[in-house]
């Protein structure tokens, strides 16, 4: 069974740091493109940032560019989103998201979702 | 930076009835169009992918149409469980989210 376990999210006055991470099992990690959405409070969803299979290619939306860094560690399924100099407007529910197989694909599994609140 | 509209934004409806969103891309997306259900506190759950493809286990009421700019999504009869929000999505430049329809009991 395909699992996204979430965990660090929590509450970060603006300008900090924050790292979300998001464990895999159940498939073959290293094989699958993965990426993190978000959702404030209330709203949609908002694709934020995406990883190749083996890290190497990261690709992010403008509102995150320069202060979000996704990454991935392939020996133990995990991948992250290193969340620097944070805003008001970064507060979401972020998920993590496999990206299904072949490509292009849209996300097949997402993890539960980790409350990120940015306030002083 | 391709832009997805749905419409409408809020449908009223009732038990049974045929439920029809649509979903407009800024620019041609061919058929990479998935289509994802949410209900509170939940993460999104796909549903339709490659515009028409129904993901493993969705029931055959959900129905996708659509290529280029112009998608639909059809819900041939409403069960009480089907009441949440729908989200299109393109994936075929990076990945980009509708703002959503809400499907509500009338």
């Amino acid at each position: 069974e395909v699992q996204l376990l979430q965990s660090g999210g929590g509450l970060v006055q603006p300008g900090g740091s924050l790292r979300l991470s998001c464990a895999a099992s159940g498939f073959t990690f290293s094989t699958y493109a993965m990426g993190w959405v978000r959702q404030a409070p209330g709203k949609g969803l908002e694709w934020v940032s995406g990883s190749s299979s083996n890290g190497a290619n990261t690709y992010y939306a403008d509102s995150v560019e320069g202060r979000f860094t996704i990454s991935r560690d392939n020996s133990r399924n995990i991948l992250y989103l290193q969340m620097n100099s944070l805003r008001a407007e970064d507060t979401a529910v972020y998920y993590c998201a496999r990206r299904g197989s072949g490509s292009p694909s849209p996300f097949d599994y997402w993890g539960q979702g980790t409350l990120v609140t940015v306030s002083s | 930076e391709i832009v997805m509209t749905q419409s409408p934004a809020t449908l009223s409806m009732s038990p049974g009835e045929r439920a029809t969103l649509s979903c407009r891309a800024s620019q041609s997306v061919s058929s990479n169009v998935a289509w994802y259900l949410q209900k509170p506190g939940q993460a999104p759950r796909l549903l339709i992918y490659d515009a028409s493809t129904r993901a493993t286990g969705v029931p055959a009421r959900f129905s996708g149409s659509g290529s280029g700019t112009e998608f639909t999504l059809t819900i041939s009869s409403l069960q009480s469980e089907d009441f949440a929000v729908y989200y299109c999505q393109q994936y075929h430049n990076w990945w980009a989210f509708g703002q959503g329809t809400k499907v509500e009991i009338k």
